[in-house]
């Protein structure tokens, strides 16, 4: 079956811009989490929802990330006014249980 | 906050040869994910320890984990190209709710 997809592919914004990013989990998940990854680094967690709520929001690194997933299913990641720290990419994973996340490609995102 | 160390963070290793990588992690877990990366793609899942003891194989590796030690391994056996890639541990926080994943280590196998 189609597994958990992400759009766009890329994204260059200019500083300042506003972005959204989209993801699609895998229909019947019930949890969605978000991850950002630098450049060399591991994927850092920034959100997660379980069904339309979202239960843990630490990991946002400012109040100018932005996450919701009003019908339980797609989410949308919205950074406003980036900044060139934003430059990374952005993993959605989607589960059915708290083990096993399966990932989408992820969105590289550059902010010149 | 939970930590996640892995090491080696690099290894070039000869075809053919064994390894093993190291997992160790700094508070109480019971669960320790194994993923791949290949270069612009995203995380695949290879293992899911989900108890002191666990271990799993899949071709040529194989994982295992120590809850006790807060360590797990990834051993590589006979390795070939193909296992070229990132290989990253991750934990979650006893709700499950939240992954931590070590730094990777970026494997090259060399013919």
């Amino acid at each position: 079956g189609a597994g958990v997809s992400q759009s766009p592919r890329y994204k260059v914004a200019k500083r300042g811009q506003d972005v959204a990013l989209r993801c699609d989990p895998i229909s019947g998940h019930v949890s969605l989490f978000w991850y950002q990854q630098a450049l060399g680094q591991g994927p850092e967690f920034l959100t997660y929802f379980q069904n339309e709520a979202q239960l843990d929001k630490s990991g946002l690194p400012s109040d100018r990330f932005f996450a919701e997933r009003p019908e339980g299913s797609v989410s949308t990641l919205k950074i406003q006014r980036t900044q060139q720290e934003d430059s990374a990419v952005y993993l959605c994973a989607s589960s059915t249980s708290s083990y096993e996340q399966y990932f989408g490609p992820g969105t590289r995102l550059t902010v010149t | 906050e939970l930590k996640v160390e892995q090491n080696p963070l690099f290894l070039s290793m000869q075809e053919g040869k064994n390894y093993t990588i190291y997992c160790n992690y700094s508070t109480t877990s019971d669960r320790l994910y194994w993923y791949r990366q290949d270069p612009g793609k995203s995380l695949e899942s290879l293992f899911v320890l989900l108890s002191n003891g666990a271990v799993k194989q899949e071709g040529r590796l194989m994982a295992s984990l120590d809850t006790k030690a807060r360590l797990s391994t990834l051993h590589i056996t006979a390795a070939v190209h193909d296992l070229s890639a990132t290989y990253f541990c991750a934990v979650d926080d006893l709700t499950g709710n939240q992954f931590y994943f070590g730094t990777g280590t970026s494997l090259t196998v060399i013919p």
